[in-house]
């Protein structure tokens, strides 16, 4: 098993760019999940999913936009990028399908993605 | 609403010696879950230790240990015998299911030959 990967690992925009960071899991999970990590603040949750088709806010989602059009895949995409926006990305993901809403289900983590807007 | 809140921007240990990091955290659900991840220079995410509010033993996990004190809201790592390898940040979380994560700001550990 892969787990969590993400592609690109590094990405360097101009303000105003667009780009779209991809997130894809092979173990079935039905929830993932998007954060940012910035310096002192741990991370922070930008959007979520809890299955295929749907998606929902988190705690920092201005800027930003999320599909999940697959079950395996998240998008997660900067229509027009702000330096404000430079920061790793890391996607997660976990509640495995067909089980009971499992609280003690541990959030798997992908590489991360260092996004630089200049 | 959640909060994690570790007090401890930075630590440093001796190889060998043991280390506590300290984390506090505030819900109003009765039932949920806490977290210690590791997060090493390569940036990767790594679980290393999980305990249920329900239980009141500390978790265990080899060199790692917890001191969970529910009526504090208090949520300690202890790390024996440090390893040069145990160098990282390392996040407190907690969970009251599914999407209900928060972490808190992180603890980055030196330690020290």
């Amino acid at each position: 098993n892969a787990g969590v990967t993400q592609t690109p690992k590094f990405r360097v925009l101009k303000t105003g760019q667009s780009m779209t960071l991809l997130c894809a899991q092979d173990m079935n999970h039905e929830y993932m999940y998007w954060y940012r990590q910035d310096p002192g603040m741990g991370l922070r949750l930008i959007h979520y999913s809890v299955g295929e088709g749907t998606t929902a806010k988190g705690e920092v989602p201005d800027g930003y936009n999320v599909s999940r059009l697959k079950k395996q895949n998240f998008l997660l995409g900067l229509e027009s990028a702000a330096p404000s926006q430079t920061s790793v990305y890391f996607c997660a993901s976990n509640v495995r399908a067909g089980a009971q809403l499992d609280r003690t289900d541990t959030q798997y983590f992908g590489p991360g993605t260092r996004l630089t807007v200049l | 609403a959640q909060t994690v809140t570790q007090s401890q921007p930075e630590m440093s240990v001796q190889e060998a010696e043991t280390v506590t990091l300290s984390c506090t955290y505030d819900t109003s659900e009765s039932d949920y879950y806490l977290f210690w991840y590791k997060q090493p220079p390569s940036r990767q995410m790594i679980l290393v230790i999980r305990q249920e509010a329900y239980k009141q033993q500390n978790a265990t996990e080899n060199r790692f240990s917890v001191n969970f004190q529910k009526a504090a809201k208090s949520f300690s790592l202890k790390i024996s015998d440090s390893q040069l390898g145990d160098a990282a940040m390392y996040f407190c979380a907690s969970s009251t299911g599914g999407q209900n994560f928060v972490f808190g700001p992180g603890t980055r550990l030196s330690v020290l030959p």
